[in-house]
């Protein structure tokens, strides 16, 4: 089963506006983690944030935590062509067994 | 290796058909993952190890997936009689450890299709 749910499912912009997806989980965890994905590629770890983390940056890259309402975003700024792909959230949840549990992702896609 | 590596890349499957998907991790990862991913969907999580041992297979949708990692290096994951809904990317990754903050890295995944 999956516990993250992004929002939105899909997502279109021009190069140099900035992107905005959500993730929104269920239960504790001990950090929530993005990954982006390019058509037919494997998973690329971007930014890991920790549950007791409200905002982290890497780049371009700024991504908030907030565990009250358990939910994530992630900011991609000034966006390039290249940043076309899918990207997801990931729980490590604080109840250990299991490893990260992934959402369904939100499509970007960047026009030029 | 840089990365971890996944074989084949691509594979094309008769229904019934046993198949097997290799994964070398990244040398000394002690944790190694097993993940479906079905068109469209995000990941889901199949089964874990650490080192040799298969900690959690909870994930694996029946008993004809079968995982394997005998020496706590290379992991091979099987299929037995193969079904159409079987038809996904098989993806693997693999830590340093289990535990909170430890990047997790993939692979590039196996395409099965079972024709």
């Amino acid at each position: 089963s999956q516990q993250g749910e992004e929002d939105p499912q899909a997502l279109s912009i021009q190069e140099g506006e900035n992107a905005t997806m959500n993730c929104s989980y269920k239960t504790s965890i001990n950090n929530l983690q993005w990954y982006r994905q390019n058509s037919g590629r494997g998973l690329v770890h971007l930014i890991l944030i920790r549950s007791n983390e409200r905002e982290k940056h890497s780049g371009r890259l700024r991504v908030t935590l907030d565990t009250s309402k358990k939910s994530s975003s992630l900011l991609i700024t000034a966006s390039r062509a290249a940043d076309t792909a899918s990207y997801f959230c990931a729980t490590d949840e604080a109840q250990a067994g299991t490893a990260l549990i992934f959402g369904k992702g939100t499509t970007l896609s960047v026009s030029s | 290796g840089a990365g971890v590596s996944q074989s084949p890349r691509y594979k094309v499957a008769k229904r019934g058909q046993d198949v097997a998907l290799r994964c070398d991790p990244i040398s000394g990862h002690v944790s190694l993952f097993w993940y479906q991913q079905a068109l469209g969907q995000g990941p889901e999580f199949l089964t874990y190890f650490q080192n040799e041992a298969q900690l959690d297979k909870s994930g694996l949708p029946s008993d004809r997936f079968f995982a394997e990692r005998p020496e706590g290096s290379v992991s091979t994951l099987k299929i037995q009689r193969t079904q159409q809904e079987d038809s996904a990317v098989y993806l693997c990754a693999s830590s340093q450890q289990r535990g909170p903050g430890n990047t997790i890295y993939f692979g590039e995944g196996s395409w099965l299709t079972v024709v």
